[in-house]
């Protein structure tokens, strides 16, 4: 199946900093999908980006699917930024999730 | 405006015990799926739904069955629970068929198994 690789794995930011989260696939893909799990655990999808750019307030994600990586872009980061962080492609009707970049934001 | 809604949010089991989880969504999607979510691990999907009274094996099934009962549930049995099943587990829809569209979580179950 296709491997998926996010980095950095870990991510301390003081409020206000700017970052890239970089998700890296194998194999050609039909969508990928960008997640965040806060600290209770919750699961809210973010961005349904199978090619391009999209953009959602502070947050904005880049799929290059030619060159099989997306990028997650936070600006100005806040505290409730925390969590982790998941890219999810999809290849060959499957589902396969990274096994995430964990944020921290400082105040 | 509920999303996807899973019970029950804890449950501690003893091995060989059975339970089911449910999972129920107000959002009119066609597809339902079943993830758990282990240290480490990442997601991997147990089951999924294409639609109401058909369900397909995932990554992980075994130990495990489903019922699509109808268009809004969706549930998962543990016949005879095992110390390895103890997980964090994801319910999650989508609209139209599977992975079309975007995946929308309930809030997870967390379940131990002794």
């Amino acid at each position: 199946g296709i491997q998926v690789e996010q980095s950095p794995p870990d991510l301390i930011l003081q409020e206000g900093a700017n970052s890239t989260l970089r998700c890296n696939f194998s194999d050609s893909v039909n969508n990928l999908q960008w997640f965040h799990q806060n600290p209770w655990g919750q699961l809210i999808n973010l961005f349904y980006i199978p090619s391009g750019t999209k953009q959602n307030g502070r947050l904005s994600a880049t799929t290059v699917a030619t060159e099989r990586y997306s990028l997650l872009y936070i600006s100005s980061s806040q505290t409730t930024d925390s969590g982790v962080y998941f890219c999810a492609p999809l290849n060959d009707y499957k589902l396969s999730f990274g096994a995430g970049t964990t944020v921290t934001v400082r105040a | 405006n509920a999303g996807v809604t899973q019970t029950p949010k804890f449950q501690v089991l003893k091995t060989g015990q059975s339970m089911t989880l449910q999972c129920a969504q107000d959002m009119n999607h066609n597809s339902m799926y079943w993830y758990r979510q282990d240290p480490g691990m990442g997601l991997r999907l147990i089951y999924y739904s294409a639609s109401e009274g058909t369900t397909d094996k995932g990554e992980v099934p075994n130990g495990y069955n489903v019922s699509r009962l109808n268009k809004r549930e969706f549930s998962l049995r543990l016949e005879s629970a095992a110390p390895s099943q103890t997980s964090v587990y994801f319910c999650a829809s989508s609209v139209g068929t599977p992975y079309t569209g975007e995946l929308f979580f309930g809030e997870g179950s967390r379940l131990t198994v002794l």
